[in-house]
């Protein structure tokens, strides 16, 4: 079974139209993020939620609306793509432990969704 | 928050050690140091994480030094499976706080 899994794995979509990507794990985390990796690599976090609440919110346009409609899912819908939203985007979750110094907040990645804007 | 400096690059040769270096000088006491991987085209992968001992599973070995400055992320016998962007991590204290990804070492192994 996969712990992390998202959908679609490619998207190819026109410029100013509106997107879904969908993320859904079973490892009965109760916190789940969503991380953008630019075309230079680099791997940034968006978004997380914890128990259904929005816990982070990175400096990311407001055409981007993460949802979280229950703790195994985490979706985002992205509103008038632009070409600069080209890029993978992982999901990952975590189960909450009291923190990084507790040892036990390990991220598990999903495999990724690659969106082009054209 | 602990910040962490990796070489850009390394080579290694199949069936041999690979030794993956990070210096986390600023580290606090009961901050832990996680390693990923990120094989080409994948989701980031954990491999291990450690506080002050040692630590070995499955995958890798771990070796903190006795001041915590630094580690070593040991593959014991490389396989071409390995080659990937290997980060270090030393994750914010707050519970719930998302990894910041530096730009890790990438590990070439060939044969």
């Amino acid at each position: 079974d996969t712990a992390v899994s998202q959908t679609p794995k490619y998207l190819v979509t026109q410029m100013g139209n509106d997107k879904s990507i969908k993320c859904e794990q079973n490892l009965g985390h109760d916190t789940m993020y969503w991380y953008k990796q630019d075309s230079k690599k680099f791997l940034k976090i968006m978004f997380s939620y914890n128990n259904k609440e929005l816990i982070i919110n990175e400096t990311v346009p407001n055409r981007f609306s993460p949802k979280s409609p229950d703790k195994a899912h985490l979706n985002l819908h992205i509103n008038s793509l632009e070409l600069g939203d080209s890029a993978v985007y992982f999901c990952a979750s975590s189960q909450i432990v009291g923190g990084a110094t507790s040892g036990k907040e390990t991220q598990y990645f999903g495999p990724g969704t690659r969106l082009l804007v054209l | 928050d602990a910040k962490t400096t990796q070489p850009t690059s390394m080579d290694c040769a199949e069936g041999r050690a690979a030794n993956l270096p990070c210096n986390h000088s600023t580290i606090s006491g009961n901050e832990y140091v996680y390693w990923y991987r990120q094989i080409h085209s994948q989701g980031p992968q954990y491999i291990i994480h450690g506080l002050k001992n040692n630590e070995t599973n499955e995958m890798a070995s771990l070796i903190i030094t006795e001041d915590r400055k630094s580690s070593t992320l040991i593959l014991p016998h490389a396989t071409l499976r390995d080659t990937a962007v290997y980060y270090c991590i030393v994750p914010p204290i707050q519970a719930g706080t998302a990894l910041i990804f530096g730009k890790g070492t990438t590990l070439s192994v060939s044969s």
